[in-house]
């Protein structure tokens, strides 16, 4: 079954500061997708990323950064310079099978809140 | 805009009264998803609909139900509402092939006392 741990339930950094937020996941599948969503204060889910298991390459995004490493099931995430616009809740997702079905479901973590203090 | 709207977008409700949402997409998605979310506990799904009026359950589906009699509509509803239902509901459809993915409503936040 698919799983996605986000140990860090709370970070607090203040500005400019780099931080790091984790995700492990579990899959059985040898095609996945994962996915970082962010949920602002607004309440909306804004699409950030999403890597297929193939594709372990690191993508790097203005200050957004993600780690994908099968090696270790993890797709990391890293703001760089984090700013206040940055706190929100961020969560991780995953997706087993291919891009035309598959697995008809998005698991998710339990969400990691990040609060930037100026 | 992937053309998802959630309706309503607040409602309270008292006790053991039913409810309905509505989540409606204007692009034709074969997969739509019925999410709530609760603190503590990320996204769960509720059910789920592979097309028309075919629907099957996630993991947090006791207690409620869902129809999808036309492809651009999926609802949800609550037979009898208990207080443990109060919490922030997500609609979602996904994309496949070349732009894979899920995109979400905007949400509807329900409160039952």
């Amino acid at each position: 079954a698919q799983k996605v741990t986000q140990a860090q339930t709370e970070i607090s950094v203040v500005e400019k500061e780099d931080v790091t937020l984790d995700c492990v996941y579990e899959t059985r599948d040898t095609t996945y997708y994962l996915f970082w969503y962010k949920q602002p204060p607004s309440g909306e889910l804004v699409f950030l990323i999403r890597r297929n298991s193939f594709d372990e390459q690191n993508e790097i995004s203005g200050r957004y950064s993600w780690n994908f490493q099968k090696s270790t099931s993890s797709f990391n995430f890293t703001i760089t310079a984090s700013q206040v616009v940055d706190s929100a809740v961020y969560f991780c997702a995953l997706s087993e099978g291919g891009s035309q079905g598959g697995s008809e479901k998005l698991v998710f973590g339990k969400g990691t809140k990040l609060t930037v203090n100026p | 805009d992937a053309g998802i709207t959630q309706s309503p977008r607040h409602k309270v409700t008292e006790t053991g009264t039913p409810v309905t949402l509505r989540c409606h997409q204007t692009e034709n998605h074969r997969y739509m998803y019925w999410y709530r979310q609760d603190p503590g506990h990320g996204l769960r799904l509720i059910h789920y609909s592979y097309g028309v009026k075919d629907t099957d359950k996630g993991e947090v589906s006791d207690g409620y139900s869902v129809s999808r009699s036309k492809t651009e509509d999926f609802l949800l509803t609550l037979e009898s509402a208990t207080s443990s239902q109060t919490s922030v509901y997500f609609c979602a459809i996904k994309s496949t092939g070349i732009n894979y993915g899920y995109t979400f409503g905007s949400g509807t936040r329900l409160t039952v006392v």
